[in-house]
């Protein structure tokens, strides 16, 4: 079981590039989120989906965008790269049925500059 | 004001004691849950306990427990026994609301623990 992948692990930027980020789960979770961290820093929830077709801004929107078109696959998109965008980011997903205890699982990240 | 206070940036402990992280948390929600994670330094997070705002007993997981005083709101870890491998980046976070919400975590800015040898 492959769970939450995602693409490219390491990444270089010129400002103002854009690219997008991609995450994919196999796990068939209804619930995907993409979260920042900062060095040093607990992380932010940048957009999060609760089923294919539905998005909704987290925290720290701005710079950013989603698209669900299929259960598995919530990709993020940077358009104008910008140096406060450096970070490592992590998508992570839940079944979204059943308990509240319900873990997040998360990919490895994505270490993303911005130069 | 923060929903996750974590006020140990760095701790250290000697191998073989237990350790306890700080947590502390801020919400109106009588339902929510609390979760911590671990990160080493190869950067994966990694969950290791959940205690839900209902639950009557603290939770317990192997060698990591959760110490959750609800009328403090505080939901520290402990762990016991350290291990050179449970030196890590550990992170606090929070869910709120249920059911039907997004179930999106907030997280605290982590405790970054050494276990020395």
């Amino acid at each position: 079981n492959a769970g939450v992948t995602q693409t490219p692990k390491f990444r270089i930027l010129k400002i103002g590039q854009s690219m997008t980020l991609q995450c994919t789960q196999d796990m068939n979770h209804n619930y995907m989120y993409w979260y920042r961290q900062d060095p040093g820093m607990g992380l932010k929830l940048i957009y999060y989906s609760v089923g294919a077709g539905i998005t909704d801004k987290g925290e720290v929107p701005n710079g950013y965008n989603v698209s669900r078109s299929t259960t598995e696959d919530f990709p993020l998109r940077l358009e104008l790269a910008a140096p406060s965008q450096t970070s490592v980011y992590f998508c992570a997903s839940i079944p979204g049925s059943g308990g509240g205890n319900q873990p997040q699982h998360f990919g490895d990240g994505t270490r993303l500059s911005i130069l | 004001a923060q929903k996750i206070t974590q006020t140990q940036p760095g701790m250290f402990v000697q191998e073989k004691e237990a350790v306890t992280l700080d947590c502390t948390y801020d919400t109106s929600d009588p339902s929510y849950g609390l979760f911590w994670y671990k990160q080493p330094s190869s950067g994966e997070m990694i969950f290791l306990i959940y205690q839900g705002s209902y639950d009557q007993q603290n939770a317990t997981e192997g060698r990591y427990s959760l110490n959750f005083q609800k009328a403090r709101k505080s939901a520290n870890l402990v762990i016991s026994a350290s291990q050179l491998g449970d030196s890590a980046m550990y992170f606090c976070a929070m869910r709120e609301g249920m059911p039907g919400s997004a179930r999106q975590l907030t997280f605290g800015s982590g405790t970054q623990l050494t276990v020395l040898p």
